[in-house]
């Protein structure tokens, strides 16, 4: 299964962008990358996922290099409600394990005002 | 509104005691799981089930039991045989296609203490 490799932690000021990296070198073909957030004592609240096209919606963007090897999600424009760890997640889409998620530490990131 | 409800949000061990923690969705999803976080430590997944009346071992399935008698419960009991229990517990479910590739969708957690 592959592993990702996030900062420990991240500052962002309101209103910038927030750029967050994730290494999963080890990424499989049929693995996709998933976002997840967690602010403190809620459970993880979904933001993003793509296989190899970058992809965007309404919370955020997903850059994924070209050899798949790493990626990096984009907050546009973020808030103090933004302050959150942040996890990237590799996910087997095929056979026995279908669907299991394989969370590291993530990364804390705190925006200030 | 539809999401995932897990109570209670607070509970109370005592040594030697079994307790059940509730998970209820409301979304139809046929897939459910179960997740423990300690402090500053990342989701490491218990059982997880696809299907009513089938659920499969996660990585650390050891004290813990589950049943998944209807589609929308799935109840996780910890055994007086989990000898480290305090925890972060999370529920969360997603539908299940053909690929698989549908995001989970969490509950707000139960937080389970020893006393």
């Amino acid at each position: 299964d592959a592993k990702t490799t996030q900062p420990p932690s991240m500052d962002c000021a309101e209103g910038r962008a927030a750029n967050l990296p994730c290494n999963h070198s080890t990424i499989s073909g049929n693995e996709y990358v998933y976002w997840y957030r967690q602010i403190h004592s809620q459970g993880p609240q979904y933001i993003i996922h793509g296989l190899k096209n970058n992809e965007t919606n309404e919370m955020a963007s997903l850059i994924i290099t070209e050899d798949r090897k790493s990626s990096t999600l984009i907050l546009p424009h973020a808030t103090l409600r933004d302050t959150a760890v942040y996890y990237c997640i590799v996910r087997v889409e095929r056979g026995s394990t279908l669907g299991r998620l394989y969370f590291g530490r993530g990364t804390q990131l705190t925006v200030w005002p | 509104d539809g999401g995932i409800t897990q109570s209670p949000k607070y509970l109370f061990r005592k040594e030697g005691q079994n307790v059940t923690l509730s998970c209820e969705q409301n979304l139809n999803h046929d897939a459910m799981y179960w997740y423990r976080q300690d402090p500053g430590q990342g989701l490491r997944l218990i059982y997880y089930s696809q299907i009513v009346n089938d659920f499969q071992k996660g990585d650390i399935a050891e004290g813990y039991s589950v049943s998944r008698e209807k589609k929308e419960s799935f109840p996780l009991t910890v055994t007086s045989a989990q000898k480290n229990p305090t925890a972060f517990y999370l529920c969360a479910s997603s539908i299940v296609w053909a690929d698989g590739n549908q995001p989970q969708h969490f509950g707000d957690g139960t937080r389970l203490s020893i006393l």
